[in-house]
């Protein structure tokens, strides 16, 4: 099975801020690498496809990159809807989701 | 509109039978890729498997081969997920959603609860 660690597990942040979660793989997996926005109690929505492609919808402030064995996630400044947490998931092979990064308010 | 309708909320004991379902609408059924995705309590996301309904072709993540079968009516598009014998360790927010492996379209979810 591949693995997928994302970091860090929980993040402080205020509206406004520049936020980057990084999510490694345990070997490459191109760029087959999707994320996904979870709130409370409701289902994942996709953010980002491709690595690097942002869902129809998706807010432009939200961006992803890298490819291999490396990716990010990035949101520009953060709004306070974007408070949530958030998980990358590879489909490279089979596929597998990250532990997921919680994004909390400072 | 795209959407997946899961069954509702269910409550079992261990040993028992259960099979959970999720119907799409709105688009193309048999032309998309259906998964499962389990979500134990305050826990991460698990990809569980999925089926092509056009051709019933279904693929299972390892962690879930032969603990699960995934199946798919293309006449009343809907998928389902089904346990022969639960277990406490079930017990879980199961997912449906759409695509092959990325998923763009997801229900509300249905959460399997097992005790004695």
């Amino acid at each position: 099975d591949i693995q997928m660690t994302q970091s860090p597990s929980t993040l402080s942040a205020s509206v406004g801020d520049r936020v980057t979660i990084t999510c490694r793989a345990s070997q490459s997996v191109s760029s087959l690498l999707a994320w996904y926005q979870q709130k409370p109690g409701k289902a994942p929505k996709l953010l980002i496809y491709k690595a690097s492609s942002l869902e129809s919808g998706v807010p432009s402030r939200f961006s992803g990159s890298g490819s291999g064995t490396e990716f990010t996630l990035t949101i520009s400044s953060l709004q306070p809807d974007d408070f949530a947490t958030y998980y990358c998931q590879q489909y490279n092979s089979y596929s597998t989701f990250g532990q997921g990064t919680r994004l909390e308010i400072k | 509109e795209v959407q997946l309708v899961q069954s509702g909320a269910e409550v079992k004991k261990p040993g028992e039978s259960l099979k959970i379902s999720c119907k799409g609408s709105g688009y193309s059924f048999t032309s998309y890729w259906i998964g499962w995705v389990r979500q134990m309590p305050g826990k991460g996301l698990e990809w569980m498997g999925i089926i092509y309904p056009g051709e019933s072709d279904t693929r299972y993540s390892p962690s879930f081969q032969g603990q699960v079968t995934i199946s798919a009516d293309k006449s009343i598009s809907t998928a389902y997920l089904q346990w022969n014998s639960l277990k406490a360790s079930d017990t879980a927010m199961y997912y449906c959603a759409r695509g092959s492996y990325y998923m763009d379209v997801w229900g509300k979810g249905t959460t399997v609860t097992v005790s004695s």
